[in-house]
């Protein structure tokens, strides 16, 4: 069983245009995560939602707004893409409070914005 | 100011061979170091993760090392196989008042194993 999954797994679109990336994760984790890793290979935190609650928002865009219905998912919407948003996204989560212990990551979502 | 550092950048190995990463940091206060190895078009995924108390830590052919006292640690990869060939990334958390803790990402090292 996959522990944590993201889709889609591929992301083509146009610039402008709004998207959605879907992460569940069924560990029965407390914390999920964002991420974006950039061509340069760096992975930089976006958001993380502790029970539902945004704990982290890390300078992000506010195009990009994380939604959690329930503590098993946490989903990002990012309106108006640009140039720069291709990158992979990954998501995380992990027992606890964000830094306690160690992170799940997701296979990842490529996003390639035309 | 809160950085991890990794040397090398990039690694080139025969396979069979034993290779030691490096990873400093200056994250303050000090919760936990980990190490993660990144598979190319995947996720993370964790090696090892050690606290302060903690000097060594093994994961079957990896070993990681914490100096808390000069801020460094290591990883060896001990008779290295083909699929060893991945990025390996040094994590620091430092953790603040309230239980607030912090990541702190190191840019990783690309090992590249080769037969």
């Amino acid at each position: 069983d996959t522990a944590v999954s993201q889709t889609p797994k591929y992301l083509v679109t146009q610039m402008g245009n709004d998207k959605s990336i879907k992460c569940e994760q069924n560990l029965g984790h407390d914390t999920m995560y964002w991420y974006k890793q950039d061509s340069k290979k760096f992975l930089k935190i976006m958001f993380s939602y502790n029970n539902k609650e945004l704990i982290i928002n890390e300078t992000v865009p506010n195009r990009f707004s994380p939604k959690s219905p329930d503590k098993a998912h946490l989903n990002l919407h990012i309106n108006s893409l640009e140039l720069g948003d291709s990158a992979v996204y990954f998501c995380a989560s992990t027992p606890g409070t964000p830094g306690s212990r160690e992170q799940f990551f997701g296979p990842g979502t490529r996003l390639t914005v035309l | 100011k809160n950085q991890v550092e990794q040397s090398p950048q990039s690694l080139i190995i025969l396979e069979g061979k034993n290779c030691t990463l490096q990873c400093n940091y200056t994250v303050s206060p000090f919760s936990n170091l980990r190490w993660y190895k990144q598979d190319t078009g995947r996720g993370p995924v964790s090696l090892t993760i050690m606290t302060f108390s903690e000097n060594t830590k093994s994961n079957g052919r990896y070993t990681a090392t914490l100096d808390a006292d000069t801020k460094q640690s290591s990883l060896h990869i001990t008779a290295s196989q083909l699929s060893d060939s991945a990025s390996y990334i040094c994590v620091v958390s430092a953790q603040y008042a309230g239980n607030n803790r912090k990541l702190i990402w190191g840019l990783g090292t690309s090992l590249a194993v080769n037969p």
